[in-house]
């Protein structure tokens, strides 16, 4: 059973590019959330997602950043015209989104940015 | 939105000692989760322990054990015989439903 994936584990983009990254969730979760960790900090929640709705994005900056989680494939995270300011490391995590039926959020490995 | 403290950005301790890293949090919510991830040099997220609110008795895993005390909002985790393996950032998590927020964070580091 395969954990929850990210890809890339590393970007490297010039100012002003655009990011995506990628996130498969555990088989049979329906739920994703992404953090942000900024060197030397903790994580801060972005957005939590399920499949083709956005449930809550308080986290996510209004503008340049945007998520998705299509019926078919990976939640993306998708960052425009990228600044130094961005260079984090991303993680994204996934549960079953059952409530209290024993529920607990898995994470990925990260993918790190590094805007130059 | 529910808050996490994590009062203490840095620990050490004795290999072998025991170590106790806290967290408070605020909330209105009388039913959630708390957790505690544990994230070493490889950056991997690891769950360590889940308490569930509704339940009394403090969980338990091997080395790893919580005081959870709900009516004033503490959730602490304490580590018995340190390993060197230890060695990480620790974070507290709070979850209500779907939504988890974490505190900043404790750099705990384990002495040979």
């Amino acid at each position: 059973n395969a954990g929850v994936m990210q890809n890339p584990r590393h970007l490297v983009r010039r100012r002003g590019q655009e990011a995506r990254l990628r996130c498969s969730p555990m088989k049979g979760h329906s739920h994703v959330y992404w953090y942000r960790q900024l060197p030397e900090e903790g994580l801060k929640f972005m957005v939590y997602l399920q499949k083709e709705n956005i449930i809550d994005e308080s986290g996510m900056p209004k503008e340049r950043f945007s998520a998705e989680f299509p019926k078919e494939g990976p939640s993306i995270l998708r960052i425009q015209q990228v600044v130094r300011g961005d260079s984090a490391a991303y993680f994204c995590a996934s549960s079953t989104g059952q409530g209290f039926s024993g529920n607990t959020i898995y994470f990925g490995e990260g993918s790190w940015l590094t805007v130059v | 939105a529910q808050t996490v403290t994590q009062s203490q950005p840095e620990m050490s301790v004795q290999e072998a000692e025991t170590v106790t890293l806290s967290c408070t949090y605020d909330t209105s919510e009388n039913n959630y989760y708390l957790f505690w991830y544990k994230q070493p040099p490889s950056r991997q997220m690891i769950l360590v322990i889940r308490q569930e609110a509704y339940k009394q008795q403090n969980a338990t895993e091997n080395r790893f054990s919580v005081n959870f005390q709900k009516a004033a909002k503490s959730f602490s985790l304490k580590i018995s015989d340190s390993q060197l393996g230890d060695t990480a950032m620790y974070f507290c998590a709070f979850m209500k439903l779907e939504d988890m927020r974490f505190g900043a964070g404790t750099r705990l580091t384990v002495k040979p």
